[in-house]
């Protein structure tokens, strides 16, 4: 099992459509979760961190799950502009080393 | 603030040859990390810095080499370059914030534009 698991994707939805992705991590000691988006040919760059209780910023909303291990990203009313590659950070604490990406979900949002 | 940059943007070596990759960041962090990026498999550290004079091996460290001679400049070095080397490079820094190492874990990544290397 990966450690950092994605679904590639494409995700190919409407504009004005909710997406919703998810990741699982095989690590129960994680303690540190991010999204990052990645657009085509482009760095990546912090989307938002994933708090426990689970955080909301704009039409983004990130959720952890810590029985399941998993952590997912819900997108609401999507713009052509949320198409990217989403990315899955997920840190274990001790050590920056531990840090582990997902190979990321596409995203392509569709006129 | 430039932020992370690094150079050269784009580079085509044969078999053998040598480069180094620059990483620069004018934001003072204190930490610096080099990856790598392969279709399928995700960013993979190669080698991460944390502080000047400082370096440490990642996840797939085999075949390069680096250096933090400045804080704010951290250096990749193929020596012989290989096919397998055919890649996107990223730097990234973190700030140091508060616990050191173990808080970087919590702190944003900001990663330069990348460098698309193809090793002939």
């Amino acid at each position: 099992r990966k450690e950092v698991e994605q679904d590639p994707g494409p995700f190919n939805v409407p504009e004005g459509a909710t997406v919703a992705f998810n990741c699982t991590y095989s690590n129960s000691a994680s303690q540190s979760f991010f999204w990052y988006r990645q657009d085509c040919r482009k760095e990546p760059k912090l989307l938002m961190s994933v708090y426990s209780s689970g955080n909301e910023d704009g039409r983004f909303t990130a959720q952890l799950n810590r029985a399941s291990q998993y952590i997912s990203l819900l997108i609401r009313d999507s713009k052509l502009s949320d198409s990217a590659t989403y990315l899955c950070v997920v840190n274990l604490s001790g050590g920056y080393q531990k840090v582990t990406f997902g190979t990321g979900t596409k995203l392509q949002v569709i006129p | 603030n430039a932020g992370v940059t690094q150079t050269p943007k784009f580079r085509v070596l044969k078999t053998g040859q040598s480069m180094t990759l620059l990483c620069a960041q004018d934001m003072n962090h204190e930490y610096m990390y080099w990856y790598r990026q392969d279709p399928g498999m995700g960013l993979r550290l190669i080698h991460y810095s944390v502080g000047e004079g400082t370096t440490a091996k990642g996840e797939v460290p085999d075949g390069y080499n680096v250096s933090r001679l400045k804080k704010q400049n951290f250096l990749l070095g193929l020596e012989s370059a290989a096919p397998s080397q055919t890649s996107v490079y990223f730097c990234a820094s973190i700030p140091s914030g508060t616990g050191g190492l173990a808080g970087a874990a919590y702190n944003e990544q900001f990663f330069g534009p990348g460098t698309r290397l193809t090793v002939l």
